[in-house]
C-alpha cells in the first residue's frame, strides 16, 4: 500500500506561468516532507523541504504546502522555466521508531514549454 | 563540497553472476542510505547504515544481497547471485547525524542490468 501518492504521472505548463505538483500521504507519523528533481540519468536532487509542524515553506522560485488535515502538500514554482522540466518526487520521513527512511512517490513528469 | 557519489555507473552481468555496487557519501555524513528504482516506479528503501552499524535494513529484498561499511566511510552492496528482478537503478544518499539530518543527499545511481 502506498503511503505517498502522486496521481498526476505528468504536467505540462508554459513558461512564466505556476507549476503546481501534488501528493498525498496516508501515514500520520511523517514529520518531514521533501520535494526532490530528478533529471534522467542522475540522481534525484534535493529541492526544498517542510516539517509537518509548519504550512509552508518557501525558497526562491519554490514554496511546499502542507495541509495537515487533509494530508495533502504541493509544491509551487513561480515562474516556471524549461530547465525546470524533470521528474518530481514527493518524499516523506516517519517518526517511528529507529527508521529514517524517506518514503516516495512514483513522481511527476513536469515539461515547461518554451 | 563533494556530492555522493557512486561506482560503477552502469553494470551488466548475466544471471547467477555476483555484483558489487560502492558509495562514497558526502564526507562527514554519518547517515547513509540505499535505494532501489526498478521499471521506473517508486525510488525504495533498502538499508540505512549509521556511521558503520546497520540501523535498518527492513526494505532488503532477501539474503541475496550484502551490505557493508567497515570503517564508517565508504560503503557496498553485494549481490550474489543475481536474478532478473533486480535490474535497476540503485541509489545511494547520506546525510548528516546533527539538524536537518532529514535531508538526505542523492548520488547519480547505478543502473544494474541482470540477463
Amino acid at each position: 500500500d502506498q503511503q505517498v501518492k502522486q496521481n498526476s504521472p505528468s504536467l505540462s505548463v508554459q513558461e512564466g506561468r505556476i507549476s503546481i505538483l501534488n501528493c498525498d500521504y496516508t501515514n500520520s507519523m511523517f514529520d518531514y516532507f521533501l520535494w526532490y528533481k530528478k533529471y534522467p540519468a542522475e540522481g534525484p536532487t534535493f529541492l526544498i523541504s517542510i516539517s509537518s509542524i509548519k504550512d509552508k515553506n518557501e525558497d526562491g522560485r519554490f514554496t511546499v504546502f502542507l495541509n495537515k488535515s487533509a494530508k495533502h502538500l504541493s509544491l509551487h514554482i513561480v515562474p516556471s522555466q524549461p530547465g525546470d522540466s524533470a521528474v518530481y518526487f514527493c518524499a516523506a520521513r516517519s517518526t517511528g521508531g529507529s527508521a529514517r527512511q524517506l518514503t516516495f512517490g512514483s513522481g511527476t513528469q513536469l515539461t515547461v514549454l518554451p | 563540497e563533494a556530492g555522493v557519489t557512486q561506482f560503477p555507473s552502469h553494470s551488466v552481468i548475466e544471471k547467477g553472476q555476483t555484483v558489487t555496487l560502492r558509495c562514497d557519501p558526502i564526507s562527514g555524513h554519518d547517515n547513509l542510505y540505499w535505494y532501489r528504482r526498478v521499471m521506473g516506479k517508486e525510488i525504495k528503501f533498502l538499508l540505512h547504515f549509521v556511521k558503520e552499524s546497520k540501523q535498518d535494513e527492513s526494505g532488503m529484498p532477501n539474503n541475496r544481497f550484502l551490505a557493508e561499511r567497515t570503517g564508517g566511510t565508504y560503503s557496498t552492496l553485494k549481490v550474489q547471485p543475481a536474478e532478473l528482478e533486480d535490474s535497476g537503478v540503485y541509489f545511494c544518499a547520506s546525510s548528516r547525524t546533527t539538524d536537518r539530518d532529514y535531508e538526505q543527499y542523492f548520488g547519480p545511481g547505478t543502473r544494474l542490468t541482470v540477463t
